[in-house]
């Protein structure tokens, strides 16, 4: 079955940057995007951006223009999320999310805590 | 960015009962795009309604999703003990895509 596997907890210092990983499994990984959401204690769910597993291309939210960069390895079927100059307020769960071809995301990773302190 | 809103905040309801969520969007959505996720607590969110009123694999036919242009609707027919959890409305039409702030379902 289609699995999304997150790297675990971290814990940063303001100002530093953050790489979490998305392992991805059960189906072919260049035919979908994936998205990256994250929700900070007792907020809303909040887009980042999405990469396309085929081609690369990705975007990005403006609110994380020029701090979050989302990459991909084709051959480990693995995405990856960096954000960069991590302020208090970045403390969040940062999540990975399958595109279902439609725009909305039928499987979700589990989840990784990132905190900033 | 497209906001929603949803209402109401809080939902107390017994078992058995039916439930009513509401997501408003500050512009007109196309209905393709406006999907409804589950979140338990310490869990992901699962998506259970697409594209306004699709439901999503294994979701049980109690869920049924309706709207168009900025109102769209949830509705649980009658509640079971499963169901009393988190839900989040999304709007994928527009980038950035935006999400509601959540409806908490509780029992009663």
């Amino acid at each position: 079955q289609v699995q999304l596997v997150q790297s675990g907890a971290d814990v940063k210092k303001p100002g530093a940057s953050v790489k979490v990983s998305c392992k991805t499994s059960g189906y072919t990984f260049s035919s979908y995007a994936l998205h990256w959401v994250r929700q900070a204690p007792g907020q809303r769910l909040e887009w980042m951006g999405w990469i396309n597993g085929g081609n690369g291309d990705t975007q990005y939210s403006p609110r994380f223009q020029g701090r979050v960069t989302i990459t991909r390895d084709t051959s480990a079927s693995t995405a990856y999320m960096e954000l960069t100059s991590l302020r208090s307020e970045d403390t969040a769960v940062y999540y990975c999310a399958k595109d279902s071809h439609f725009g909305d995301y039928d499987v979700w990773g589990q989840g990784t805590l990132v905190t900033v302190s | 960015e497209i906001m929603l809103t949803q209402s109401p905040g809080t939902l107390s309801l017994s078992p058995g009962e039916r439930a009513t969520l509401s997501c408003r969007a500050s512009e007109s959505v196309d209905s393709s795009y406006i999907a409804w996720y589950q979140q338990k607590p310490g869990q992901a969110p699962r998506l259970f309604i697409s594209a306004t009123s699709s439901r999503a694999a294994g979701i049980p036919d109690r869920f049924s999703g309706s709207g168009s242009g900025t109102d769209f609707t949830l509705t649980i027919s009658r509640l079971e003990p499963e169901d009393f959890a988190v839900y989040y409305c999304h709007q994928y039409d527009y980038s950035p895509a935006t999400f509601g702030q959540g409806t908490k379902v509780e029992i009663k």
